[in-house]
């Protein structure tokens, strides 16, 4: 069965600086997908950003940005500029390749903006 | 585009009642999937359907039940309430078929279910 394990409970930042957080997972499989989902307040699940794995060029979405190490199995998120908007709980996600469309959470990182 | 859309939002049940809870996906996806989300387990797997069908099953007891109409539109059913099950039940969907895009899974805000 695959894990995702984000090591770190809780992270902060300043205000238009740059914050990243850490996920690695464990798999054996060659075919997947990974996700950084933000959870603020409000509850809703809101896609950040994806990545595929046989992609080796690391996905980018305007301020955000993942450090993909595929042999470590590492899946970073880099927040640049960060915004007060951003403060939220953020969950890393390992979804399979082929027909399986379960998503496999990290335990999530509570990210603190400060002004 | 409207997104994925999930009624009641919020709801109070007492132990022992049974309670179902509704889902919209986003339109042209055929794959919905629900997650439990409570504050000792984090975000589980309960089930996924895809055209009618379920296609995968998470560890839950058989009180925890769903199905998909023809709409793509689903449903979840759990049956004698434990205080256990107070969480917030959220719904995914997807467009469910091998593509980058295909593979990417939206969330709906949830329901938030209490049992007193």
């Amino acid at each position: 069965a695959q894990t995702v394990t984000q090591s770190q409970p809780e992270m902060s930042v300043q205000e238009a600086e740059t914050v990243t957080l850490s996920c690695t997972y464990d798999t054996s499989e060659s075919d997947y997908y990974l996700f950084w989902y933000k959870q603020p307040p409000s509850r809703q699940m809101i896609l950040v950003i994806r990545q595929e794995a046989y992609k080796q060029q690391n996905a980018t979405e305007n301020r955000f940005s993942v450090n993909f190490q595929k042999a470590a199995k590492s899946f970073s998120l880099k927040i640049s500029d960060s915004q007060l908007g951003d403060a939220a709980m953020y969950f890393c996600a390992y979804k399979s390749g082929g027909s399986n469309y379960k998503l496999t959470f990290g335990k999530g990182t509570l990210l603190t903006v400060n002004p | 585009k409207a997104g994925v859309t999930q009624t009641p939002r919020y709801l109070i049940k007492t132990r022992g009642q049974q309670v179902t809870l509704s889902c919209s996906p986003i339109s042209g996806h055929r794959s919905v999937s629900w997650y439990q989300q409570t504050p000792g387990q984090g975000l589980q797997f309960l089930f996924e359907y895809f055209s009618e069908t379920q296609r995968n099953k998470g560890n839950f007891p058989g009180r925890f039940s769903g199905r998909q109409f023809s709409n793509s539109r689903s449903e979840m059913n759990v049956s004698t309430l434990e205080l256990g099950d107070s969480a917030l039940y959220l719904c995914a969907s997807s467009l469910g078929v091998g593509t980058v895009s295909g593979n990417t899974i939206y969330f709906g805000e949830g329901s938030w279910l209490t049992v007193v």
